[in-house]
């Protein structure tokens, strides 16, 4: 399968900083990522949808300013959270689906955030 | 995508079969059968997927009921790393779509 990388794999910060996760297709090019996050015991929740040189698409109830996206490359897309507050502590996973139609979605090895 | 039902946990003893159900009623006649599991702090990963045969590969077995409405994942030989939720997905084979995922099953390999 292929190989998705994130950076950092841990991140503390503080309150009000903001804090940028990296998501890297390291074997293939990836015209779209998805970025999920999951609190502890929950399942994951899909927060957008990363398309290469386009806006991402944010799922309801999710703050487009508070979680940009950056999709700038065809193996890089980026999450920056905003101004953190510790509601926002999390495992932030994102995925990868390459240029032709496959039913595997990839996975990264998740960042996990901590707002203190 | 068709709703899935997991039970929320299941024990297996290491070395045995671990079967895991997961019940998908309202699937239609395009939509696949996929299973993933999560190793705790990790990220997903793929296990196996089918439409209506049995299916087989290196990691598992994916058993899926004539009507459909049903299948199993099984584990042959289970050990402690299969230690993991594991998550019963129904959808279309297109891969447009991110996968959406359930509260899955929790399964506990005891030694």
């Amino acid at each position: 399968g292929a190989v998705v990388s994130q950076h950092p794999s841990r991140v503390i910060c503080k309150s009000g900083t903001s804090v940028k996760i990296e998501c890297r297709s390291l074997d293939f090019q990836a015209t779209t990522m998805f970025w999920y996050r999951q609190f502890p015991k929950k399942s994951l929740m899909l927060m957008a949808t990363s398309n290469e040189g386009s806006k991402a698409t944010y799922e309801q109830g999710v703050e487009k300013d508070k979680f940009l996206i950056n999709h700038a490359s065809l193996t890089l897309s980026t999450l920056t959270v905003t101004s953190a507050h510790p509601e926002d502590s999390s495992f932030y996973i994102c995925s990868v689906r390459g240029l032709a139609v496959s039913y595997e979605q990839y996975f990264g090895p998740g960042t996990r955030l901590t707002v203190t | 995508d068709a709703k899935t039902t997991q039970p929320p946990s299941m024990d297996c003893a290491e070395g045995r079969a671990a079967n895991l159900p997961c019940n998908h009623s309202t699937i239609s006649g395009n939509e696949y059968v996929y299973w993933y599991r999560q190793i705790h702090s990790q990220g997903p990963q793929y296990i196996i997927h089918g439409l209506k045969n049995n299916e087989t590969n290196e990691m598992a077995s994916l058993i899926i009921t004539e009507d459909r409405k049903s299948s199993t994942l099984i584990l042959p030989h289970a050990t402690l790393r299969d230690t993991a939720v594991y998550y019963c997905i129904v959808r279309v084979d297109t891969g447009r779509r991110a996968l959406t995922f359930g509260s899955g099953t929790r399964l506990q390999v005891q030694p």
